[in-house]
């Protein structure tokens, strides 16, 4: 597609469910981002794809989150017994370099995730 | 690791005033630099980046940022804002080694007045 696709955009759950959130790339971007955007704060960074190569779960917060990517196409945001805490945008962001500080990132417009 | 600091949670100006939004970062080198943009309902969109070269660059939409080694700066300024520029605004580091996950600011949220 043209843009960073992600879904849904807004989803309300009740705390403890499991939650999906999907995010669907450029097409031919190698490198996928998670990023976390609580209210009144800076981007979190999540977890990071490149390619086929084994993914960077280095800012995952807890065992409750999982993401999984299959090659360079859609990748999956899981977070298992959501808690309160857990509310915020989601931020998904492809690129098509490969592993460098210089990747300009293109957003989706987010899923903001509202945990009651 | 690099670090980034946004100072002003909250700047606000009236429309046709000059805008400067304050970007400090922590790094042991010169890192690769970025301002973002976050409109409302809208994901972020790269407003300008530095590399190396002129330390003074040039962005969309009318905007431009300075690198400043000594200072460990790099701030956004606009001439004369529009109501169209109130959005959130984002500055981030890539390290030019290592780690290749970019470090953002927590956002300065820009109001403007009529």
């Amino acid at each position: 597609g043209a843009g960073v696709s992600q879904s849904p955009s807004n989803k309300v759950t009740e705390k403890g469910k499991d939650v999906e959130l999907r995010c669907d790339p450029i097409s031919g971007h190698t490198a996928l981002y998670w990023y976390r955007q609580r209210l009144g704060q800076g981007l979190e960074f999540l977890i990071y794809f490149q390619g086929n190569s084994a993914p960077d779960k280095s800012g995952l917060p807890s065992d409750r989150f999982s993401a999984e990517r299959t090659g360079e196409s859609v990748s999956t945001l899981t977070i298992q017994r959501t808690q309160q805490e857990d509310s915020a945008v989601y931020l998904c962001a492809s690129t098509r370099g490969g592993s460098s500080g210089a990747n300009v990132l293109t957003f989706g417009a987010g899923s903001r995730l509202t945990v009651l | 690791a690099q670090s980034v600091t946004q100072p002003d949670i909250h700047i606000t100006v009236s429309e046709g005033a000059s805008l400067e939004l304050r970007c400090n970062y922590s790094y042991g080198a010169t890192p690769y630099l970025f301002w973002y943009v976050q409109s409302p309902g809208q994901g972020l969109q790269l407003l300008l980046k530095y590399f190396s070269g002129d330390t003074l660059v040039q962005g969309i939409k009318g905007f431009e940022a300075e690198f400043k080694r000594s200072q460990s700066s790099f701030n956004l300024r606009k001439p004369s804002v529009h109501w169209s520029d109130a959005a959130e605004y984002f500055c981030a580091v890539g390290a030019t080694g290592g780690s290749y996950i970019p470090t953002f600011g927590r956002g300065t949220s820009l109001i403007v007045h009529p």
